[in-house]
């Protein structure tokens, strides 16, 4: 049973182009989470999505962030106009249901030039 | 809200020697508690959780943790240290269906 994968593992942009992130979940989840580490941080909780629903994105910047998990495919992390700030580390996690047990994928890392 | 502090950002220890890494979390009706393991470049891995039952929880790799209610801690010990134990350990609390997360703390060895 694969894990949670995220891809790309690392992504170059400069600052004003689009930045996609992708995250399959664990076979059988349908709970998605996404929190971002920016560089000598702990984690915060950015979004959190089932299926074609959004349930809570209070720690999403209002701005430029979006996110989406359709019924077919992967979940969507998209950072539109990258500036410098946006450089993180971008992990997703799922879970089977609304469980506290949630299982993170690698990571992303996102580096605006 | 919830949150969780952890207290030293940096723990240097030599090896072999015993370490603490102490989390404290804000107080609540029902407490859910993790604790991550993320080696240098590398993802996050959970490395001991506390749902319910007794309230000292082990790992394979020799670690433990110990929830008390009393003092709001879920500190995380190693009786003797290894060299690939070099990595930062995050501790976090679930809430409202998100992890709260304390900042991280960097476990360094000293050979």
């Amino acid at each position: 049973n694969a894990g949670v994968m995220q891809n790309p593992r690392h992504l170059v942009r400069r600052r004003g182009q689009e930045a996609r992130l992708r995250c399959s979940p664990m076979k059988g989840h349908s709970h998605v989470y996404w929190y971002r580490q920016l560089p000598e941080e702990g984690l915060k909780f950015m979004v959190y999505l089932q299926k074609e629903n959004i349930i809570d994105e209070s720690g999403m910047p209002k701005e430029r962030f979006s996110a989406e998990f359709p019924k077919e495919g992967p979940s969507i992390l998209r950072i539109q106009q990258v500036v410098r700030g946006d450089s993180a580390a971008y992990f997703c996690a799922s879970s089977p249901g609304r469980s506290p047990e949630q299982f993170f994928g690698p990571g992303t890392r996102l580096t605006v030039l | 809200a919830q949150s969780v502090t952890q207290l030293d950002s940096q723990v240097p220890v030599f090896e072999e020697a015993p370490v603490e890494l102490r989390c404290n979390y804000s107080s609540s009706v029902s407490v859910y508690l993790f604790w991550y393991v993320q080696y240098p470049n590398q993802g996050l891995q959970l490395l001991l959780k506390y749902l319910s039952g007794s309230t000292l929880v082990e790992s394979i790799n020799g670690f433990e943790a110990e929830f008390n209610k009393s003092q709001t801690s879920f500190h995380l010990r190693k009786p003797s240290v290894h060299i690939s134990d070099t990595a930062e350990y995050f501790c976090a609390v679930y809430s409202n269906y998100q992890l709260i997360w304390g900042a991280g703390t960097k476990l360094i060895i000293k050979p």
